[in-house]
């Protein structure tokens, strides 16, 4: 079983709507949490980290479920931009090691 | 401010020749270093890592081997290489909060 799982998607979403998608982890000692978002051909940026509490950088807000284990992303007002591959990704040691979901595409159409 | 920086971008090998990427990182010191592979349409391996100068961890047994000559140089190698080390490389660096910053990449072919 992996690490962290993900569903693969495409996810199509119309411009200006919401989506959200999870990911779950199996490691129940993980301590740190991130969305990456990864465009074509491109190498993964760091779009978040992800808090107990919850967090929220403008139109992205994470949510951590730690009884649950899973982690979600929603995007609001979507943004034709906003197209590309979200990784899940968790960290479990003290090495810095973290484990990588294999994404979840997004396409947001006009 | 802290950049990373991978080269070449591209490269294309014939089988059974050997490689040699590199990975430098500028506005940190003694930082943990990483080594990922990319197959096309899956998810990020990682392959080695390093805590310090030749310190080097292996994730995966393979065709690859990894030095770190110096402080902020990371590099990734191969005697021979085969059709299956074919991918996207990516170096990175931890950040403060164990999040990682990745480089540009270099896109292997071998063929």
């Amino acid at each position: 079983r992996k690490e962290v799982e993900q569903d693969p998607g495409p996810f199509n979403v119309p411009e200006g709507a919401t989506v959200a998608f999870n990911c779950t982890y199996s490691n129940s000692a993980s301590q740190s949490f991130f969305w990456y978002r990864q465009d074509c051909r491109k190498e993964p940026k760091l779009l978040m980290s992800v808090y107990s509490s919850g967090n929220e950088d403008g139109r992205f807000t994470a949510q951590l479920n730690r009884a649950s284990q899973y982690i979600s992303l929603l995007i609001r007002d979507s943004k034709l931009s906003d197209s590309a591959t979200y990784l899940c990704v968790s960290a479990t040691d003290s090495w810095g090691k973290l484990q990588f979901g294999a994404g979840t595409q997004v396409v947001v159409t006009p | 401010s802290q950049t990373i920086h991978q080269w070449p971008a591209t490269l294309v090998q014939p089988v059974g020749s050997p490689l040699s990427l590199e990975c430098t990182v500028e506005g940190t010191s003694n930082p943990n270093l990483y080594w990922y592979r990319q197959a096309a349409g899956r998810g990020l391996q990682l392959l080695f890592y390093s805590v310090g100068i030749g310190q080097i961890s292996s994730e995966v047994p393979q065709n690859l081997s990894a030095s770190r000559p110096q402080d902020r140089q990371f590099i990734l190698s191969s005697k021979k290489l085969l059709l299956s080390d074919s991918g996207f490389y990516l170096c990175a660096w931890r950040g403060l909060a164990e999040e990682q910053y990745f480089g540009p990449g270099t896109r292997l072919t071998v063929t």
